[in-house]
Protein backbone atom coordinates (compact mmCIF):
# COMPACT_ATOMS: atom_id res chain seq x y z
CA UNK A 1 0.00 0.00 0.00
CA UNK A 2 1.47 3.45 -1.18
CA UNK A 3 1.95 5.92 2.17
CA UNK A 4 0.98 9.32 2.44
CA UNK A 5 2.24 11.53 -0.91
CA UNK A 6 2.70 15.23 -0.53
CA UNK A 7 3.35 17.75 -3.54
CA UNK A 8 5.38 19.75 -4.45
CA UNK A 9 8.25 18.27 -2.44
CA UNK A 10 9.89 21.83 -2.69
CA UNK A 11 9.08 25.27 -3.08
CA UNK A 12 10.36 28.87 -3.05
CA UNK A 13 7.93 31.78 -3.23
CA UNK A 14 8.53 35.55 -2.06
CA UNK A 15 6.52 37.56 0.63
CA UNK A 16 2.94 38.31 0.25
CA UNK A 17 2.68 35.78 -1.88
CA UNK A 18 0.04 32.69 -1.27
CA UNK A 19 0.37 28.74 -1.51
CA UNK A 20 -1.38 25.64 -2.04
CA UNK A 21 0.10 22.44 -0.66
CA UNK A 22 -1.15 19.14 -1.46
CA UNK A 23 -1.35 15.99 0.34
CA UNK A 24 -2.50 12.59 -0.54
CA UNK A 25 -3.26 9.75 1.81
CA UNK A 26 -3.09 6.54 2.78
CA UNK A 27 -5.48 4.56 0.84
CA UNK A 28 -8.80 3.95 2.96
CA UNK A 29 -7.62 6.68 5.37
CA UNK A 30 -10.10 9.20 5.97
CA UNK A 31 -8.13 11.90 8.35
CA UNK A 32 -5.82 13.79 7.15
CA UNK A 33 -3.92 16.31 9.58
CA UNK A 34 -1.10 19.40 8.54
CA UNK A 35 1.77 19.79 10.46
CA UNK A 36 4.61 22.77 10.59
CA UNK A 37 8.08 22.22 11.81
CA UNK A 38 10.67 25.17 12.48
CA UNK A 39 13.94 24.74 14.17
CA UNK A 40 12.25 27.67 16.86
CA UNK A 41 9.24 26.13 17.39
CA UNK A 42 9.42 22.28 16.50
CA UNK A 43 6.38 20.11 15.30
CA UNK A 44 3.27 22.63 15.48
CA UNK A 45 -0.29 20.97 14.79
CA UNK A 46 -2.11 23.13 12.14
CA UNK A 47 -5.57 21.13 11.53
CA UNK A 48 -7.39 18.46 10.72
CA UNK A 49 -9.93 17.38 8.26
CA UNK A 50 -12.78 14.40 8.46
CA UNK A 51 -15.21 13.72 6.10
CA UNK A 52 -14.81 16.89 4.23
CA UNK A 53 -14.85 18.97 7.38
CA UNK A 54 -12.26 21.07 9.84
CA UNK A 55 -12.77 18.89 13.10
CA UNK A 56 -9.58 20.57 14.62
CA UNK A 57 -7.44 23.57 14.49
CA UNK A 58 -3.91 24.71 15.85
CA UNK A 59 -3.25 27.89 17.03
CA UNK A 60 -2.34 29.66 14.02
CA UNK A 61 -3.44 32.71 12.17
CA UNK A 62 -6.17 32.93 9.61
CA UNK A 63 -4.12 33.45 6.81
CA UNK A 64 -3.40 29.29 6.97
CA UNK A 65 -6.55 27.66 5.95
CA UNK A 66 -7.22 23.67 4.35
CA UNK A 67 -9.68 22.00 3.18
CA UNK A 68 -10.63 17.96 2.43
CA UNK A 69 -11.85 16.14 -1.04
CA UNK A 70 -14.66 13.48 -1.22
CA UNK A 71 -11.50 11.33 -2.31
CA UNK A 72 -9.87 12.49 1.43
CA UNK A 73 -6.96 13.85 -0.56
CA UNK A 74 -6.08 18.01 1.28
CA UNK A 75 -4.68 20.66 0.61
CA UNK A 76 -3.75 23.39 2.68
CA UNK A 77 -3.39 26.95 1.78
CA UNK A 78 -0.89 29.99 2.98
CA UNK A 79 -1.68 33.54 2.10
CA UNK A 80 -0.11 36.69 2.32
CA UNK A 81 3.41 34.87 3.03
CA UNK A 82 5.48 36.06 5.71
CA UNK A 83 8.96 34.99 6.18
CA UNK A 84 8.38 33.14 9.28
CA UNK A 85 6.02 30.54 6.75
CA UNK A 86 9.43 28.91 5.90
CA UNK A 87 9.07 25.72 7.27
CA UNK A 88 8.57 21.64 6.44
CA UNK A 89 5.23 21.10 6.47
CA UNK A 90 4.12 17.51 6.89
CA UNK A 91 0.69 15.77 6.73
CA UNK A 92 -0.33 12.62 7.98
CA UNK A 93 -3.20 10.31 7.64
CA UNK A 94 -4.96 7.86 9.63
CA UNK A 95 -7.65 5.23 9.72
CA UNK A 96 -10.36 6.50 11.96
CA UNK A 97 -13.02 3.89 11.55
CA UNK A 98 -13.85 4.17 15.65
CA UNK A 99 -13.49 6.80 17.51
CA UNK A 100 -10.75 6.10 19.52
CA UNK A 101 -7.43 8.18 18.25
CA UNK A 102 -5.63 6.16 15.35
CA UNK A 103 -1.83 6.13 14.54
CA UNK A 104 -0.79 8.95 12.25
CA UNK A 105 1.32 8.32 9.53
CA UNK A 106 3.36 10.78 7.58
CA UNK A 107 4.26 12.19 4.18
CA UNK A 108 8.04 13.57 3.57
CA UNK A 109 6.55 16.90 4.04
CA UNK A 110 6.76 20.15 1.48
CA UNK A 111 9.88 22.24 2.57
CA UNK A 112 8.26 26.07 1.83
CA UNK A 113 11.08 29.02 1.49
CA UNK A 114 9.98 32.43 1.74
CA UNK A 115 12.23 34.66 0.87
CA UNK B 1 -3.09 21.60 28.49
CA UNK B 2 -0.75 19.06 26.98
CA UNK B 3 3.16 18.67 26.92
CA UNK B 4 6.25 16.77 25.90
CA UNK B 5 9.34 17.02 27.64
CA UNK B 6 12.49 15.77 26.02
CA UNK B 7 15.47 16.67 28.30
CA UNK B 8 17.96 15.05 26.06
CA UNK B 9 18.85 17.11 22.79
CA UNK B 10 21.34 15.42 21.28
CA UNK B 11 23.07 12.01 21.79
CA UNK B 12 26.08 10.70 20.48
CA UNK B 13 26.98 6.87 20.87
CA UNK B 14 29.50 4.53 19.03
CA UNK B 15 28.16 1.93 17.39
CA UNK B 16 26.88 -1.52 19.06
CA UNK B 17 25.79 0.50 22.06
CA UNK B 18 22.51 0.53 24.03
CA UNK B 19 20.76 3.91 23.93
CA UNK B 20 18.09 5.04 25.99
CA UNK B 21 16.02 8.23 25.01
CA UNK B 22 13.96 10.10 27.59
CA UNK B 23 10.25 11.52 27.57
CA UNK B 24 7.84 13.19 30.14
CA UNK B 25 4.51 13.97 29.33
CA UNK B 26 1.60 16.14 31.05
CA UNK B 27 -1.65 15.48 30.46
CA UNK B 28 -5.14 16.00 32.29
CA UNK B 29 -6.80 13.13 30.30
CA UNK B 30 -7.22 9.45 31.84
CA UNK B 31 -6.95 7.82 28.15
CA UNK B 32 -4.26 8.73 25.70
CA UNK B 33 -2.09 8.07 23.45
CA UNK B 34 1.84 8.14 23.57
CA UNK B 35 4.35 7.28 20.38
CA UNK B 36 8.17 7.37 19.34
CA UNK B 37 8.36 8.95 15.84
CA UNK B 38 11.73 8.57 14.09
CA UNK B 39 12.64 11.33 11.33
CA UNK B 40 15.97 11.12 9.36
CA UNK B 41 17.48 13.39 7.31
CA UNK B 42 15.51 13.37 4.50
CA UNK B 43 12.66 14.64 6.94
CA UNK B 44 9.75 12.31 6.93
CA UNK B 45 8.75 11.11 10.36
CA UNK B 46 8.20 7.63 10.63
CA UNK B 47 6.35 6.05 13.10
CA UNK B 48 7.90 3.41 15.30
CA UNK B 49 5.71 2.45 18.35
CA UNK B 50 2.54 3.58 20.01
CA UNK B 51 0.94 2.73 23.39
CA UNK B 52 -2.40 2.99 25.38
CA UNK B 53 -2.34 4.49 28.79
CA UNK B 54 -4.55 1.83 29.88
CA UNK B 55 -1.56 -0.62 28.75
CA UNK B 56 1.44 -0.40 31.17
CA UNK B 57 3.22 -3.46 29.81
CA UNK B 58 6.37 -2.68 28.48
CA UNK B 59 7.33 -4.68 25.33
CA UNK B 60 10.76 -5.21 23.33
CA UNK B 61 10.31 -5.39 19.10
CA UNK B 62 13.51 -6.53 17.77
CA UNK B 63 16.37 -3.83 18.73
CA UNK B 64 13.62 -1.38 20.20
CA UNK B 65 12.24 -1.87 23.92
CA UNK B 66 9.96 0.88 25.67
CA UNK B 67 9.15 1.48 29.39
CA UNK B 68 6.01 2.64 30.13
CA UNK B 69 5.00 4.33 33.38
CA UNK B 70 2.31 5.99 34.22
CA UNK B 71 3.70 6.56 38.18
CA UNK B 72 6.01 9.12 36.71
CA UNK B 73 4.61 10.06 33.27
CA UNK B 74 7.69 8.85 31.71
CA UNK B 75 7.60 6.34 28.02
CA UNK B 76 11.29 6.21 27.72
CA UNK B 77 12.69 4.67 24.60
CA UNK B 78 15.52 2.33 24.25
CA UNK B 79 17.56 1.34 21.14
CA UNK B 80 19.75 -2.10 22.00
CA UNK B 81 23.10 -2.70 19.85
CA UNK B 82 22.82 0.84 17.72
CA UNK B 83 23.83 1.06 14.48
CA UNK B 84 24.43 3.73 12.03
CA UNK B 85 21.04 3.60 10.84
CA UNK B 86 19.50 4.45 13.88
CA UNK B 87 21.18 7.99 13.44
CA UNK B 88 18.27 10.55 13.49
CA UNK B 89 15.95 12.88 14.99
CA UNK B 90 13.12 11.11 17.29
CA UNK B 91 10.36 12.52 18.97
CA UNK B 92 8.01 11.30 21.55
CA UNK B 93 4.83 12.81 21.15
CA UNK B 94 1.19 12.41 23.06
CA UNK B 95 -2.34 12.59 21.91
CA UNK B 96 -5.52 12.66 23.70
CA UNK B 97 -8.61 9.68 23.18
CA UNK B 98 -10.31 11.35 20.87
CA UNK B 99 -13.77 11.14 21.68
CA UNK B 100 -13.82 14.86 21.61
CA UNK B 101 -12.67 15.04 18.43
CA UNK B 102 -9.38 16.43 19.62
CA UNK B 103 -6.58 13.87 17.72
CA UNK B 104 -3.95 16.47 17.32
CA UNK B 105 -0.37 14.76 18.03
CA UNK B 106 1.66 16.94 20.75
CA UNK B 107 5.37 16.78 20.13
CA UNK B 108 8.45 17.04 22.09
CA UNK B 109 11.21 19.10 21.05
CA UNK B 110 13.12 15.95 19.82
CA UNK B 111 16.34 14.00 20.33
CA UNK B 112 19.23 14.07 17.69
CA UNK B 113 20.84 10.63 17.93
CA UNK B 114 23.87 10.31 16.29
CA UNK B 115 25.87 6.53 15.96
CA UNK B 116 29.67 6.62 15.38
CA UNK B 117 30.88 3.80 13.41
Amino acid sequence: KAGVTQTPRYLIKTRGQQVTLSCSPISGHRSVSWYQQTPGQGLQFLFEYFSETQRNKGNFPGRFSGRQFSNSRSEMNVSTLELGDSALYLCASSLEQGARADTQYFGPGTRLTVL
Amino acid sequence: AQKVTQAQTEISVVEKEDVTLDCVYETRDTTYYLFWYKQPPSGELVFLIRRNSFDEQNEISGRYSWNFQKSTSSFNFTITASQVVDSAVYFCALSDSGYTGRRALTFGSGTRLQVQP
